[in-house]
């Protein structure tokens, strides 16, 4: 079964607002990725963390690695338009060379 | 550079009939993947290949089977297709240790 979870499923908010989204793993992962898909889209890659406890950022959004590197989140702020989509982490376990997916966290911003 | 291709964009078929999905990468990537995606489940990994002449099980590999006889297409095929099958199917590939870059997707329908 799924193995990744992401909260929440979905998040309306007001453009403007900041977003956050959550991606825990019940084991502990080499390396998390996460994943921007538009309506009608396919997955498009964001960013990859590898180390314990990194924070990368990428303009609005941020990117953090759980120290246990069994959680991840993305938090954005000051929401745009643009910024509207399905939102995934996908994680590496150990050498495999499967990612395994979250259920993804679908945003809505309202302008 | 096209990238990833899937053939076709579109299929409707009847419970019983067969078909084959066509996934062509022109990156010379090593990996390739098949994944499905149904509403609130994410990605889920039906098959994937690490490389010319090599599959294995994803997640979800009941009812399906791959092949990989050319390192640049790698091929999805339902036998016997179900109700149950009706998701939208992306492709994915990628280089060792680098994200997975995903075609545009097959939204199959099976009535």
């Amino acid at each position: 079964g799924q193995q990744v979870m992401q909260i929440p499923q979905y998040q309306h908010v007001q453009e403007g607002e900041d977003f956050t989204t959550y991606c825990n793993s019940s084991t502990t992962l080499s390396n998390i990725q996460w994943y921007k898909q538009r309506p009608g889209g396919h997955p498009v890659f964001l960013i990859q963390l590898v180390k314990s406890g990194e924070v990368k950022k990428q303009k609005r959004l941020t990117f953090q690695f759980g120290e246990a590197k069994k959680n991840s989140s993305l938090h954005i702020t000051a929401t745009q338009t643009t910024d509207v989509g399905t939102y995934f982490c996908a994680g590496l376990r150990g050498a495999t060379n499967k990612l395994i997916f979250g259920t993804g966290t679908l945003l809505a911003v309202q302008p | 550079n096209a990238g990833v291709t899937q053939t076709p964009k579109f299929r409707v078929l009847k419970t019983g009939q067969s078909m084959t999905l066509l996934c062509a990468q022109d990156m010379n990537h090593e990996y390739m993947y098949w994944y499905r995606q149904d509403p609130g489940m994410g990605l889920r990994l039906i098959h994937y290949s690490v490389g010319e002449g090599t599959t294995a099980k994803g997640e979800v590999p009941d009812g399906y089977n791959v092949s990989r006889l050319k390192k640049q297409n790698f091929l999805l095929g339902l036998e016997s297709a179900a109700p149950s099958q009706t998701s939208v199917y992306f492709c994915a590939s990628k280089l060792p240790n680098q994200p997975q870059h995903f075609g545009d997707g097959t939204r199959l329908s099976i009535l």
